[in-house]
């Protein structure tokens, strides 16, 4: 099946440790998004790719990186965490939108990020 | 400032009576309106959507009705089941061509009591 794929499911680090999580597609869609979701709160965009075109949330801290190798992978680069940052991140993926402008968006299930 | 806004945090309802979910949002620049459920440990997935050019759009069990003057749209599930009990997220587009970004309400926790 088609599908996001997100590693790992869970993620320990300490303060100030980076921290790399992973997401892979086989939708072969070329818009990848990646979100932050924090307890009880909406999913927040940090960033997306329009294939390897890379854009930045304007309030994104510079804390998060962000790397597309290929249309299949995609990386959230965390230099240094904070305990702030503990939180569900979210991967998306679209296609391009359709001639109406429309795109629904594909998610992972999530990569929950604790910091010690 | 939240632009979507799902009012109620949770929701309970007798199974085979009618869910309601609501949604406000702020921007009347918003286009284009989805909905997504999301199971515990899995993400969220796509349910229903809307653009502004429709009042309404059903999918089996599923209608969401927008009320572009009220800035309100809402989510009806008809029969509701006990497999419909999960969190359910608003999601509205700021510019549907040329940019991809939602903006996405808090949620909603629905419960349906068997």
């Amino acid at each position: 099946d088609a599908m996001v794929i997100q590693n790992p499911r869970y993620q320990v680090t300490q303060f100030g440790k980076p921290v790399t999580l992973s997401c892979s597609q086989t939708l072969n869609h070329n818009v990848m998004y990646w979100y932050q979701q924090k307890s009880s709160q909406a999913p927040k965009l940090l960033f997306h790719y329009y294939d390897k075109d890379f854009n930045n949330e304007a309030d994104t801290p510079d804390n998060f990186q962000s790397r597309r190798p290929n249309t299949s992978f995609c990386f959230l680069d965390i230099r240094s965490p904070g305990l702030g940052d503990a939180a569900m991140y979210l991967c998306a993926t679209s296609r391009t939108p359709n001639l109406a402008g429309y795109n629904e968006q594909f998610f992972g299930p999530g990569t929950r990020l604790t910091v010690l | 400032d939240q632009q979507v806004k799902q009012n109620s945090p949770s929701l309970s309802v007798q199974e085979g009576r009618i869910s309601i979910l609501n949604c406000d949002y702020t921007n009347s620049m918003f286009d284009y309106f989805l909905w997504y459920k999301k199971y515990p440990a899995e993400g969220p997935t796509f349910l229903i959507s809307i653009s502004s050019i429709k009042d309404k759009n059903e999918d089996g069990r599923f209608t969401v009705f927008l009320n572009k003057s009220a800035k309100h749209l809402s989510l009806h599930i008809v029969p509701s089941q006990p497999g419909d009990s999960a969190v359910y997220f608003c999601a509205a587009s700021p510019d549907p061509s040329g940019t991809y970004k939602y903006i996405f309400g808090t949620g909603t926790r629905l419960k349906v009591l068997a």
